[in-house]
């Protein structure tokens, strides 16, 4: 079956502006885990969702960033007022119920000269 | 807190030659530990897990890896190396008492030389 997508794959912006990240999980997944992966590092947490709400988003790591899930199934990843030190692979999981396997997406490059 | 140190960010094998990545974790309480491969404009894909049960564990691609507790660590290896294991390995851990996220090490590239 499909996996994980996220669009766009590759993202360029300037500073200060907004951008979106989406991403579709695997079908029935009903959890949604974004991080983000800067150069030469591994990918850190950024927030969680079980369905519709956000289990936890303690990575966040200000209030530029903000996700959602409406329905419980595609999440948008939203940064406010970018600036370059965002530039970095922005990954996406999904995991079913009870699952501690996360099944990642490609990741979009973002890039914010 | 929790982390995960992998130790060596880029490894060199000969074809054919042990594969050996090193992960060491640190918590009071062993976490779920896992393996993750990423190839070069590619998801990161897993290889292999470890949660309960038997501490030697075997992933795709003819990778293993064993869970030590009394080194806090989870070593990756594979008995010989071929050119498509050419890619970034990431060791990542899931604290069994706090919740579902991941905690990452930074990776370790490997590279293949024929």
């Amino acid at each position: 079956g499909a996996g994980v997508s996220q669009t766009p794959s590759n993202k360029v912006t300037e500073k200060g502006k907004y951008v979106e990240l989406r991403c579709d999980p695997i079908s029935g997944h009903t959890a949604l885990y974004w991080y983000r992966q800067s150069l030469g590092q591994g990918p850190e947490f950024l927030i969680y969702f079980q369905g519709t709400g956000a289990a936890d988003d303690s990575g966040l790591p200000n209030d530029r960033f903000f996700a959602v899930r409406p329905e419980g199934s595609v999440s948008t990843l939203k940064i406010q007022r970018t600036e370059r030190g965002d530039s970095a692979v922005y990954l996406c999981a999904s995991s079913s119920t009870g699952s501690d396997t996360q099944y990642f997406g490609p990741g979009t490059r973002l890039t914010v000269l | 807190a929790q982390s995960v140190t992998q130790l060596g960010s880029h490894v060199s094998v000969s074809e054919g030659a042990l594969v050996l990545l090193r992960c060491n974790y640190s918590s009071s309480v062993p976490p779920y530990l896992f393996w993750y491969v990423q190839y070069p404009n590619q998801g990161l894909q897993l290889l292999l897990k470890y949660t309960t049960g038997a501490t030697l564990v075997k992933g795709i691609n003819g990778f293993e890896a064993e869970f030590k507790k009394s080194e806090t660590s989870f070593h990756l290896t594979k008995p010989s190396a071929h050119m498509s294991d050419a890619a970034e390995y990431f060791c990542a851990v899931i604290p069994t008492n706090t919740g579902n996220q991941f905690y990452f090490g930074t990776g370790t590239s490997l590279t293949v030389i024929p």
